[in-house]
């Protein structure tokens, strides 16, 4: 089966770092990404993880594990505008993306 | 076009009709995809094109689900008798990999009500 799960809402203070976690047990795997959705907007892409490892883009980073299925998204120096839906997806080769239910991250002041 | 094209953004119809959701994918992009979005809730699978063929339906909900995408490039998703908890945002996405991998670029997305 597919599963994925991530916590369903956190709360942050502007400048701080967040991490979110996302689990996963999928019948394939060949990549995990994360997405940005901000409220009533398409998701929009922000990582990619492959190999095992810390992947950093500017004030966001992302780690995978393969052998725990497990991997966190980073957000530092958070900013209002980050707060958003912070989707985990697997990409089940050759089949489909399998996405997260999402982590509402509230941002505030 | 630049990017991802949905139509319509916003349908009302009522319970029992019958609907169709258009996407226009970028250019050269391969993988096509549908997914539905419930209020506060991750993006639910549909299918999954590559070329014109299904390479996976296994998330049409039942029958009254169908996807087509003759040409290999724009997608039709169709829905008959409609029901009133098929309310959601469509959401389509494409991908210049193959075997379904590389990122997915998604549109706008359609948002369906069934009154």
């Amino acid at each position: 089966g597919q599963n994925i799960d991530q916590p369903t809402e956190m709360t942050a203070t502007e400048g701080a770092i967040v991490q979110i976690n996302c689990t996963y047990q999928t019948s394939g795997f060949n990549g995990l990404f994360w997405y940005q959705q901000h409220a009533g907007e398409a998701p929009t892409f922000l990582s990619y993880n492959v190999l095992d490892g810390l992947e950093e883009k500017g004030r966001f980073s992302s780690f995978l594990s393969r052998s725990k299925g497990y991997s966190y998204l980073l957000l530092k120096e958070l900013q209002m505008k980050d707060s958003a839906s912070y989707l985990c997806a697997v990409d089940n080769y050759g089949q489909n993306f399998v996405f997260g239910p999402g982590t509402r991250l509230s941002v505030l002041p | 076009g630049a990017g991802v094209s949905q139509t319509p953004s916003n349908k009302v119809t009522e319970k029992g009709k019958y609907v169709e959701l258009r996407c226009d994918p970028i250019s050269g992009h391969t993988a096509l995809y549908w997914y539905r979005q419930s209020l506060g809730q991750g993006p639910e699978f549909l299918i999954y094109f590559q070329g014109t063929g299904a390479a996976d339906d296994s998330g049409l909900p039942n029958d009254r689900f169908f996807a087509v995408r003759p040409e290999g490039s724009v997608s039709t998703l169709k829905i008959q008798r409609t029901e009133r908890g098929d309310s959601a945002v469509y959401l389509c996405a494409s991908s210049s990999g193959t075997a379904g991998t590389g990122e997915l670029f998604f549109g706008e997305g359609s948002r369906l009500t069934v009154l």
